[in-house]
Protein backbone atom coordinates (compact mmCIF):
# COMPACT_ATOMS: atom_id res chain seq x y z
CA UNK A 1 0.00 0.00 0.00
CA UNK A 2 0.98 3.52 -0.92
CA UNK A 3 1.99 5.84 2.23
CA UNK A 4 2.76 9.18 2.46
CA UNK A 5 5.39 10.68 5.36
CA UNK A 6 6.19 14.12 6.65
CA UNK A 7 8.05 14.11 9.29
CA UNK A 8 7.98 17.85 10.29
CA UNK A 9 5.02 18.39 12.68
CA UNK A 10 5.42 22.08 13.26
CA UNK A 11 7.77 24.55 11.02
CA UNK A 12 8.74 27.81 11.51
CA UNK A 13 10.27 30.65 9.63
CA UNK A 14 10.62 34.41 9.44
CA UNK A 15 8.50 36.47 7.29
CA UNK A 16 10.77 37.33 3.62
CA UNK A 17 12.78 33.98 4.41
CA UNK A 18 12.75 30.19 2.56
CA UNK A 19 11.54 27.57 4.01
CA UNK A 20 11.71 23.92 2.61
CA UNK A 21 8.63 21.37 4.10
CA UNK A 22 9.43 17.50 3.72
CA UNK A 23 7.71 14.48 2.38
CA UNK A 24 9.14 11.25 1.04
CA UNK A 25 6.29 7.92 0.25
CA UNK A 26 6.33 4.40 -0.47
CA UNK A 27 5.15 3.05 -3.75
CA UNK A 28 5.79 0.11 -5.98
CA UNK A 29 4.35 2.24 -8.75
CA UNK A 30 6.44 4.37 -11.73
CA UNK A 31 3.14 6.54 -12.86
CA UNK A 32 1.83 8.78 -10.43
CA UNK A 33 1.59 12.36 -9.49
CA UNK A 34 2.28 14.36 -6.19
CA UNK A 35 0.59 16.89 -4.93
CA UNK A 36 1.07 19.85 -2.25
CA UNK A 37 -2.27 21.13 -0.62
CA UNK A 38 -2.41 24.10 1.58
CA UNK A 39 -5.16 23.76 5.03
CA UNK A 40 -5.25 27.53 6.22
CA UNK A 41 -7.66 27.58 9.26
CA UNK A 42 -10.68 27.99 6.88
CA UNK A 43 -10.23 24.41 6.41
CA UNK A 44 -10.29 25.01 2.60
CA UNK A 45 -8.03 22.28 1.24
CA UNK A 46 -6.11 24.83 -1.74
CA UNK A 47 -3.70 23.36 -4.41
CA UNK A 48 -0.41 24.45 -3.99
CA UNK A 49 1.46 22.81 -6.67
CA UNK A 50 1.27 19.23 -8.55
CA UNK A 51 4.06 17.24 -10.10
CA UNK A 52 3.54 14.29 -12.72
CA UNK A 53 6.15 11.25 -11.70
CA UNK A 54 7.13 10.93 -15.48
CA UNK A 55 8.79 14.72 -15.55
CA UNK A 56 12.17 15.43 -14.48
CA UNK A 57 11.65 18.95 -14.55
CA UNK A 58 10.66 19.99 -10.85
CA UNK A 59 7.03 21.92 -10.56
CA UNK A 60 7.05 25.61 -9.61
CA UNK A 61 4.07 27.98 -9.32
CA UNK A 62 5.28 31.46 -8.36
CA UNK A 63 7.27 31.53 -4.78
CA UNK A 64 6.41 27.91 -4.77
CA UNK A 65 8.72 25.33 -5.80
CA UNK A 66 9.73 21.34 -5.32
CA UNK A 67 12.32 19.19 -5.34
CA UNK A 68 11.44 15.73 -6.76
CA UNK A 69 13.91 12.98 -6.35
CA UNK A 70 11.60 9.66 -7.72
CA UNK A 71 14.63 7.24 -7.06
CA UNK A 72 14.63 8.73 -3.11
CA UNK A 73 11.07 8.85 -3.60
CA UNK A 74 10.95 12.14 -1.54
CA UNK A 75 9.19 15.58 -2.70
CA UNK A 76 10.06 18.28 -0.42
CA UNK A 77 8.18 22.05 -1.25
CA UNK A 78 10.01 25.30 -1.18
CA UNK A 79 8.37 28.39 -0.36
CA UNK A 80 10.50 31.11 -0.99
CA UNK A 81 10.01 35.06 0.50
CA UNK A 82 7.78 33.96 3.10
CA UNK A 83 4.75 35.98 3.40
CA UNK A 84 1.95 35.92 6.53
CA UNK A 85 -0.75 34.56 4.26
CA UNK A 86 1.17 31.50 3.77
CA UNK A 87 1.16 30.23 8.03
CA UNK A 88 -1.08 27.22 7.38
CA UNK A 89 -1.26 23.51 7.19
CA UNK A 90 0.38 22.12 4.43
CA UNK A 91 0.09 18.30 3.05
CA UNK A 92 1.29 16.45 1.08
CA UNK A 93 -0.62 13.92 -0.98
CA UNK A 94 0.11 10.91 -3.64
CA UNK A 95 -2.10 9.73 -6.33
CA UNK A 96 -1.54 6.53 -8.82
CA UNK A 97 -2.04 7.39 -11.99
CA UNK A 98 -6.25 6.11 -13.17
CA UNK A 99 -6.47 5.29 -9.56
CA UNK A 100 -9.13 7.68 -7.59
CA UNK A 101 -7.48 7.69 -4.15
CA UNK A 102 -5.73 10.88 -2.77
CA UNK A 103 -3.43 9.52 0.07
CA UNK A 104 -2.50 12.46 2.13
CA UNK A 105 0.78 12.53 4.75
CA UNK A 106 0.01 13.58 8.49
CA UNK A 107 0.48 17.03 7.41
CA UNK A 108 3.23 20.15 8.43
CA UNK A 109 1.98 23.36 10.54
CA UNK A 110 3.60 26.13 8.74
CA UNK A 111 4.00 29.50 11.44
CA UNK A 112 5.51 32.32 9.65
CA UNK A 113 6.92 35.07 12.16
CA UNK A 114 6.70 38.67 11.29
CA UNK B 1 -10.51 24.72 -11.70
CA UNK B 2 -14.15 23.91 -10.56
CA UNK B 3 -15.83 26.60 -8.35
CA UNK B 4 -17.15 23.86 -5.23
CA UNK B 5 -19.82 24.64 -2.58
CA UNK B 6 -20.98 22.81 0.60
CA UNK B 7 -24.03 22.81 2.86
CA UNK B 8 -23.76 23.09 5.70
CA UNK B 9 -20.87 25.35 6.74
CA UNK B 10 -20.42 23.78 9.95
CA UNK B 11 -23.80 22.21 12.31
CA UNK B 12 -24.08 21.15 16.36
CA UNK B 13 -26.41 18.10 16.35
CA UNK B 14 -26.90 15.79 19.45
CA UNK B 15 -25.84 12.37 19.00
CA UNK B 16 -27.88 9.49 17.75
CA UNK B 17 -29.25 11.61 14.73
CA UNK B 18 -28.37 11.98 11.16
CA UNK B 19 -27.00 15.01 9.21
CA UNK B 20 -26.55 15.34 4.87
CA UNK B 21 -24.13 17.54 3.74
CA UNK B 22 -24.65 18.42 0.18
CA UNK B 23 -21.37 19.68 -2.33
CA UNK B 24 -22.43 21.45 -5.62
CA UNK B 25 -20.16 22.13 -8.33
CA UNK B 26 -20.60 24.69 -11.06
CA UNK B 27 -19.59 22.07 -13.83
CA UNK B 28 -20.21 18.72 -14.76
CA UNK B 29 -17.46 16.28 -13.72
CA UNK B 30 -17.31 12.94 -13.55
CA UNK B 31 -15.47 12.05 -10.28
CA UNK B 32 -16.92 13.19 -6.77
CA UNK B 33 -15.41 12.10 -3.50
CA UNK B 34 -15.85 12.39 0.05
CA UNK B 35 -13.38 12.55 2.91
CA UNK B 36 -13.38 12.66 6.46
CA UNK B 37 -10.96 14.89 8.66
CA UNK B 38 -10.92 14.46 12.23
CA UNK B 39 -9.84 16.73 14.57
CA UNK B 40 -5.80 17.36 13.94
CA UNK B 41 -5.40 14.85 11.72
CA UNK B 42 -5.10 14.53 7.91
CA UNK B 43 -7.62 13.47 5.75
CA UNK B 44 -9.29 10.10 4.51
CA UNK B 45 -11.23 9.16 1.86
CA UNK B 46 -14.65 7.50 2.57
CA UNK B 47 -16.09 6.75 -0.82
CA UNK B 48 -16.04 7.80 -4.45
CA UNK B 49 -19.68 9.50 -5.81
CA UNK B 50 -20.55 7.46 -8.77
CA UNK B 51 -23.45 9.02 -11.09
CA UNK B 52 -25.61 6.34 -11.96
CA UNK B 53 -24.42 3.65 -9.65
CA UNK B 54 -23.56 2.74 -6.21
CA UNK B 55 -20.71 4.71 -4.41
CA UNK B 56 -17.38 2.95 -3.69
CA UNK B 57 -16.64 3.22 0.04
CA UNK B 58 -12.96 2.59 1.48
CA UNK B 59 -12.40 0.08 4.09
CA UNK B 60 -13.45 1.09 7.24
CA UNK B 61 -16.49 3.04 5.88
CA UNK B 62 -20.02 1.25 5.24
CA UNK B 63 -23.00 2.71 3.26
CA UNK B 64 -25.25 2.11 6.01
CA UNK B 65 -23.10 4.72 8.18
CA UNK B 66 -22.02 7.30 5.44
CA UNK B 67 -25.32 6.44 2.59
CA UNK B 68 -24.27 8.60 -0.18
CA UNK B 69 -26.20 9.81 -3.11
CA UNK B 70 -25.01 10.86 -6.68
CA UNK B 71 -28.21 12.44 -8.74
CA UNK B 72 -26.51 14.17 -11.60
CA UNK B 73 -23.17 15.30 -12.69
CA UNK B 74 -22.99 18.46 -10.43
CA UNK B 75 -24.51 17.60 -7.03
CA UNK B 76 -23.95 14.87 -4.45
CA UNK B 77 -24.53 14.05 -0.59
CA UNK B 78 -23.14 12.58 2.17
CA UNK B 79 -25.39 11.13 4.88
CA UNK B 80 -23.94 10.85 8.60
CA UNK B 81 -26.10 8.76 10.33
CA UNK B 82 -26.82 7.78 13.76
CA UNK B 83 -23.97 10.31 15.20
CA UNK B 84 -22.00 9.83 18.06
CA UNK B 85 -19.16 12.38 19.64
CA UNK B 86 -16.74 10.01 17.45
CA UNK B 87 -18.33 11.69 14.08
CA UNK B 88 -17.22 15.28 14.68
CA UNK B 89 -14.74 15.86 12.14
CA UNK B 90 -14.42 18.24 8.60
CA UNK B 91 -16.16 16.74 6.11
CA UNK B 92 -14.74 17.85 2.74
CA UNK B 93 -16.24 16.96 -1.16
CA UNK B 94 -13.96 16.88 -3.38
CA UNK B 95 -13.78 16.81 -7.53
CA UNK B 96 -11.79 15.52 -9.99
CA UNK B 97 -10.79 17.33 -13.02
CA UNK B 98 -11.61 15.25 -16.42
CA UNK B 99 -8.32 14.40 -17.67
CA UNK B 100 -6.02 15.64 -15.33
CA UNK B 101 -6.10 13.73 -11.94
CA UNK B 102 -6.10 16.38 -9.84
CA UNK B 103 -8.53 17.24 -7.49
CA UNK B 104 -10.21 20.66 -6.37
CA UNK B 105 -11.50 20.59 -2.55
CA UNK B 106 -15.26 22.09 -1.34
CA UNK B 107 -14.74 24.65 1.60
CA UNK B 108 -15.32 21.58 3.85
CA UNK B 109 -18.55 21.12 7.05
CA UNK B 110 -17.58 21.09 10.65
CA UNK B 111 -19.36 18.50 12.58
CA UNK B 112 -19.93 18.65 16.25
CA UNK B 113 -21.58 16.09 17.79
CA UNK B 114 -22.59 16.22 21.52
Amino acid sequence: AQTVTQSQPEMSVQEAETVTLSCTYDTSESDYYLFWYKQPPSRQMILVIRQEAYKQQNATENRFSVNFQKAAKSFSLKISDSQLGDAAMYFCAYLFQGAQKLVFGQGTRLTINP
Amino acid sequence: SAVISQKPSRDICQRGTSLTIQCQVDSQVTMMFWYRQQPGQSLTLIATANQGSEATYESGFVIDKFPISRPNLTFSTLTVSNMSPEDSSIYLCSVGTDGTDTQYFGPGTRLTVL
